[in-house]
């Protein structure tokens, strides 16, 4: 048990509607991280918080939207879905800033189904 | 896009065989790191080597760094059937952008 919790664990869902997916950061972690990983673009990273703040971009796209809360929590937002945005979404943390000094910790996925 | 190719994209050995998966990346790193994935489930974390690091090992794990030819290599001694999963490696850019950038990953199948 990594200590990184992710809901839900599934979700179907039509194409055009949004979803919102949910990640608890481990205990004391400051920074999350987003990833989707699918099988014709592997593991992509997507977007950073820290402390609730954005710390690093990478290929999310305008539909799709981040935030990390106060409590540490973050959510992230995937609107007018489509079929091409199936995909096991992962969410991970780690203590400090930056990946320099370590690991991260990753949850369990929410694995997305637009039909 | 991806920063690291592993090679081979899959590998099937027999248990208690070593498993050597490699990963070559494009640009310099601070750091690389190598992840466990059993299917469908979250990345475990396996190791980490520094840029002015040249080998690492931690139990039946073994990881080199070759920054001249930017590559590394993951062996795994004495394979267990539990080693099934798939590995990649990811790595951090020495300058700006932080963010972890993930290989392609090797599927390691472990045959009894």
């Amino acid at each position: 048990d990594s200590g990184v919790t992710q809901t839900p664990k599934h979700l179907i869902t039509a194409t055009g509607q949004r979803v919102t997916l949910r990640c608890s950061p481990r205990s004391g972690d400051l920074s999350v991280y987003w990833y989707q990983q699918s099988l014709d673009q592997g593991l992509q990273f997507l977007i950073q918080y820290y402390n609730g703040e954005e710390r690093a971009k990478g290929n999310i796209l305008e539909r799709f939207s981040a935030q990390q809360f106060p409590d540490l929590h973050s959510e992230l937002n995937l609107s007018s879905l489509e079929l091409g945005d199936s995909a096991l979404y992962f969410c991970a943390s780690s203590g400090g800033l930056a990946v320099n000094t370590g690991e991260l910790f990753f949850g369990e996925g929410s694995r997305l189904t637009v039909l | 896009s991806q920063q690291g190719e592993e090679d081979p994209q899959a590998l099937s050995i027999q248990e208690g065989e070593n498993a050597t998966m490699n990963c070559s990346y494009k640009t310099s790193i601070n750091n690389l790191q190598w992840y466990r994935q059993n299917s469908g489930r979250g990345l475990v974390h396996l190791i980490l080597i520094r840029s002015n690091e040249r080998e690492k090992h931690s139990g039946r794990l073994r990881v080199t760094l070759d920054t001249s030819k930017k590559s590394s290599s993951l062996l795994i001694t004495a394979s267990r059937a539990a080693d099934t999963a798939s590995y990649f490696c990811a790595t951090v850019p020495a300058w700006g952008n932080e963010k972890l950038t993930f290989g392609t990953g090797t599927r390691l199948t472990i045959i009894p």
